[in-house]
């Protein structure tokens, strides 16, 4: 079946901008993660959606980046006003449930800030 | 917070050459181990997901391991299409996402 689909996979925008990430889970999964991947940098949990529920943002790196989860499937990351610094490859990842299951990961969206 | 510590961060071994990775893991109420691999420009592929100390999961040429503090991720006979880098994660008690190493970087040469 569909993994989990990212676009757009590749962003190049100016430093101010706002970017729009998407993420189609896979079909049947309730639980979505947002992380990032910075040069050099591990993988970073930013943000995590049970089915419809408000997800805790505490993770997100600042107020500029915010992320919704509409119909428990689709998920948009929002990044107002880029810097330099959010530059790096966003990852989104899907599990049949939440709780130590299996995480699948797509193949992230590549973000260049100028 | 919950912590995990990969090594070596890179290891060069000739085709054939059977090696370890290790991952060293603090954490509070270990709800699951993962690891990975991740190929240049793409995302995380799964291996494996433990459990609990004890358990050992197998698949082709690589077989992973699981103690209270850490996890071998053993490479048997390995083979130039396994370079990659390897990535371990963990999920604990009161997380809800993983906490990730910085990952083995790994180069099989022919």
């Amino acid at each position: 079946g569909a993994g989990v689909s990212q676009s757009p996979s590749n962003k190049v925008t100016e430093k101010g901008k706002d970017v729009e990430l998407r993420c189609d889970p896979i079909s049947g999964h309730t639980a979505l993660y947002w992380y990032r991947q910075s040069l050099g940098q591990g993988l970073e949990f930013l943000i995590y959606f049970q089915g419809n529920s408000a997800p805790d943002k505490s993770g997100l790196p600042s107020d500029r980046f915010s992320a919704e989860r509409t119909g428990g499937s689709v998920s948009t990351l929002t990044i107002q006003r880029t810097q330099q610094e959010d530059s790096a490859v966003y990852l989104c990842a899907s599990s049949l449930l939440a709780g130590g299951e299996t995480q699948y990961f797509g193949p992230g969206t590549r973000l260049l800030v100028l | 917070e919950d912590q995990v510590t990969q090594s070596p961060e890179a290891l060069r071994l000739q085709e054939g050459e059977s090696s370890s990775l290790n991952c060293s893991y603090t954490v509070s109420g270990l709800r699951g181990l993962f690891w990975y691999r991740q190929d240049p420009g793409k995302g995380p592929e799964f291996l494996f997901t433990l459990y609990s100390a004890g358990e050992e999961k197998e698949k082709e040429r690589l077989k992973a391991t699981l103690t209270k503090k850490e996890s071998f991720l053993h490479i048997t006979a390995p083979k130039p299409e396994d370079s990659a880098t390897y990535l371990c994660a963990v999920l604990g008690g009161g997380a809800d996402g993983l906490t990730f190493g910085k990952g083995t970087h790994l180069i099989i040469q022919p």
